[in-house]
């Protein structure tokens, strides 16, 4: 359960939404993140779903979990320049946290 | 909260030199992880600590490197002797031990060893 996996970068305009994917291997992760850091700065945490969730909104920001692909998306709307960052998804599997390589979003204005 | 809390924020040193990094996790939490970032080969976990115990440090790359926390409030990375490759950000993280408790970040202590 240790292979997460995203893509490396993503370019969208400001406004646009922001779609970015992840994909995990361990059924029996029970809770899903998304971190974002900015320069400098060290792993923020955004939001988390639980495994037996389809979906969840929290403002901008909507996460996906497709469980029996083990696919993991999060959609950000209206995309802002403060967005720009480095996303990364990560499983917890029994305390244990496994992240991915980070997708590098960056907002053209 | 502070917020988990590393010192020094850079480091720089000669190859050969012992380094020591240090972390206070957020208080009441018992779960503490070494994280070590490079472009290469992205976030790696090093070593993790629940109620100050090490559980698993398969992820420390060789002996050189050694982690401790003596008390729930205070933890070090040390490495000796340190090498050019050693070179990234090392990052500390504390959680409360439990389903849905996400790990909380320093703000990391960049490494560079010459």
């Amino acid at each position: 359960g240790e292979d997460v996996e995203q893509s490396l970068f993503l370019s969208v305009r400001e406004g646009d939404s922001s779609v970015i994917n992840c994909t995990y291997t361990d059924s029996s992760s029970t809770y899903l993140y998304w971190y974002k850091q900015e320069p400098g700065a060290g792993l923020q945490l955004l939001t988390y779903i639980f495994s037996n969730m389809d979906m969840k909104q929290d403002q901008r920001l909507t996460v996906l979990l497709n469980k029996k692909d083990k696919h993991l998306s999060l959609r950000i709307a209206d995309t802002q320049t403060g967005d720009s960052a480095i996303y990364f998804c990560a499983e917890d599997n029994f305390n244990k946290f496994y992240f991915g390589s980070g997708t590098k979003l960056n907002v053209k204005p | 909260d502070a917020g988990v809390i590393q010192s020094p924020r850079h480091e720089v040193t000669e190859m050969g030199q012992e380094v020591t990094l240090r972390c206070k996790p957020i208080s009441g939490h018992n779960s503490l992880f070494w994280y070590r970032q490079t472009m290469m080969r992205g976030l790696e976990l090093l070593i993790y600590f629940n109620n100050n115990v090490p559980i698993d440090d398969s992820g420390m790359p060789e002996d050189r490197f050694s982690a401790k926390m003596p008390n729930a409030s205070f933890s070090t990375l040390k490495i000796q002797p340190s090498e050019p490759r050693d070179s990234a950000v090392y990052f500390c993280a504390s959680s409360l031990q439990g389903g849905g408790s996400p790990l909380h970040f320093g703000n990391g202590t960049r490494l560079t060893v010459t």
